[in-house]
């Protein structure tokens, strides 16, 4: 099994700073990674697919990089907003598709 | 616009059982895969099963294999959950969602969850 982590586990930001997260797969899964977003008490909302392609709707000044084992979320310009915990997650078939997250990283005001 | 709406969560005992029920609009229900995730407290979101557009296709996470059975009644637009042998490790807000996926070639075929409900509590306590 792929094993996804993610760093941090969880930081600290103020608006307006460029914030970027770290995502690890434990093998090559190319780039088959998401993210998403969760706000508590909210639906989470998918950012980026295919590790740097923008949702519909989903603000510019969020953006994906990454192939391989190693991706990366960064928010340009924290809004307030976005303090969030974020999640990146990849997928294979088996034929359905299965997903697996990352830990997560939470992002507070500081 | 497309909405996901889950019922049948609550407060059960250890080793019961409880199904929850996703019901879906706005979209073409039997065109996609859906799938059950959940966040237990203080924890991160944990992917819990899928069934095919179908029906005929299922897979589900190590943590509820032989536990949990995904369904779905395409002539009722609804997915369901049936939850048996309940733990307290069960105990979560569990989350349906709706499967998509982009293919810009053969090669390039990525798949990701577009739409989320709002999420159902689910307590395992005696």
């Amino acid at each position: 099994d792929i094993q996804m982590t993610q760093s941090p586990s969880s930081l600290s930001a103020s608006v307006g700073d460029r914030v970027t997260i770290t995502c690890r797969a434990s093998q090559s899964i190319s780039t088959n990674l998401n993210w998403y977003q969760h706000q508590p008490g909210k639906a989470p909302r998918l950012l980026i697919y295919g590790a740097s392609t923008l949702q519909s709707g989903v603000p510019s000044r969020f953006s994906g990089s990454g192939s391989g084992t190693d991706f990366t979320l960064t928010i340009s310009g924290l809004q307030p907003e976005d303090f969030a915990s974020y999640y990146c997650q990849q997928s294979f078939t088996t034929p359905v598709v299965v997903f697996t997250f990352g830990p997560g990283t939470r992002v507070d005001f500081k | 616009q497309v909405q996901l709406v889950e019922s049948g969560g609550g407060v059960v005992q250890p080793g019961r059982s409880l199904r929850l029920s996703c019901a879906a609009s706005g979209f073409t229900f039997d065109n996609y895969g859906m799938h059950w995730v959940r966040q237990a407290p203080g924890k991160g979101l944990e992917w819990v099963a899928v069934i095919s557009y179908d029906g005929s296709n299922k897979y589900y996470g190590d943590s509820v294999k032989g536990r949990f059975t995904i369904s779905r009644d395409n002539s009722r637009n609804t997915l369901y959950l049936q939850m048996n042998s309940l733990r307290a490790e069960d105990t979560a807000v569990y989350y349906c969602a709706k499967e998509n996926v982009y293919s810009s070639t053969w090669y390039n075929t990525f798949y990701f969850l577009d739409y989320w409900g709002q999420g159902n509590l689910v307590t395992v306590s005696s």
